[in-house]
């Protein structure tokens, strides 16, 4: 299997809204609606930021949305803050009981 | 509140077994949830591992299939771990290692999941 394609960057200013891209096939990404997106600040375990593509667990701030168009989902992040800057990492459910993580795009607030 | 605590050797010869444990609090692996492993080697992204879960009275087991040679994950109930083991291993192995709990949508009999509490990790480096 292979790990799905994020952008290697990405950058906005505060207050600024950036989307992330997540690129799979209809294996993964566009076959199941079981993508989930995790935060990873240098040093420190990854966090949940969205599951079931567009859902935010309890304490996510609602300026993180997830979506999906075909075989690609996103991330968007708007009212950026410094906080949100961060590795962010999409998963998809790939088929026959198969997890496969994206390559990460790090996030830098200018 | 969970919590997940990664603990093993940090230094494991190439060719031999990794070996890791994940104690966790504050909730029962036996309890409808995936407990899985996923790895990050230095500057690189995440890798699922495996995950396993305590179905009545088996378990299931899923393993990334790049790995499933070498992986066993196992679970102890009555100490509520769970643990990894990765044989032969070599310097492409040395990582940072995490143990975490994963829901499952639908019935947990397939692998749709999502990682909502993870241990700190420990690194593990391969090399003699």
């Amino acid at each position: 299997q292979s790990a799905l394609t994020q952008p290697p960057s990405a950058s906005g200013s505060p207050g600024q809204s950036v989307t992330i891209s997540c690129t799979g096939t209809s294996s993964d990404v566009g076959g199941y609606n079981y993508v989930s997106w995790y935060q990873q600040h240098p040093g420190k375990a990854p966090k949940l930021m969205i599951y079931e593509v567009t859902k935010r667990p309890s304490g996510v701030p609602d300026r993180f949305s997830g979506s999906k168009s075909g075989n690609t989902a996103s991330l968007a992040v708007s009212g950026l803050q410094a906080e949100d800057e961060a590795d962010y990492y999409c998963s998809s459910y790939a088929g026959s009981n198969n997890l496969v993580f994206g390559g990460g795009t790090k996030l830098t607030v200018l | 509140q969970v919590q997940l605590q990664e603990s093993g050797p940090g230094l494991v010869k190439p060719s031999e077994t990794l070996s890791l444990t994940c104690s966790v609090s504050g909730y029962p692996i036996s309890s409808g949830y995936y407990w899985g492993w996923i790895r990050q080697p230095p500057g690189k992204g995440l890798e699922w591992i495996g995950s396993i879960y305590h179905s009545g009275t088996s378990d299931i087991t899923h393993y990334n299939p790049s790995l499933k040679s070498r992986v066993t994950i196992s679970g102890d109930t009555s100490k509520n771990q769970f643990s990894l083991e990765l044989s032969s291993v070599t310097a492409a192995d040395t990582a940072v290692y995490y143990c975490a709990r994963a829901y499952c949508g639908g019935d947990c009999n397939s692998l749709y999941i999502w990682f909502d509490s993870w241990g700190q990790g420990t690194l593990v480096t391969a090399s003699s």
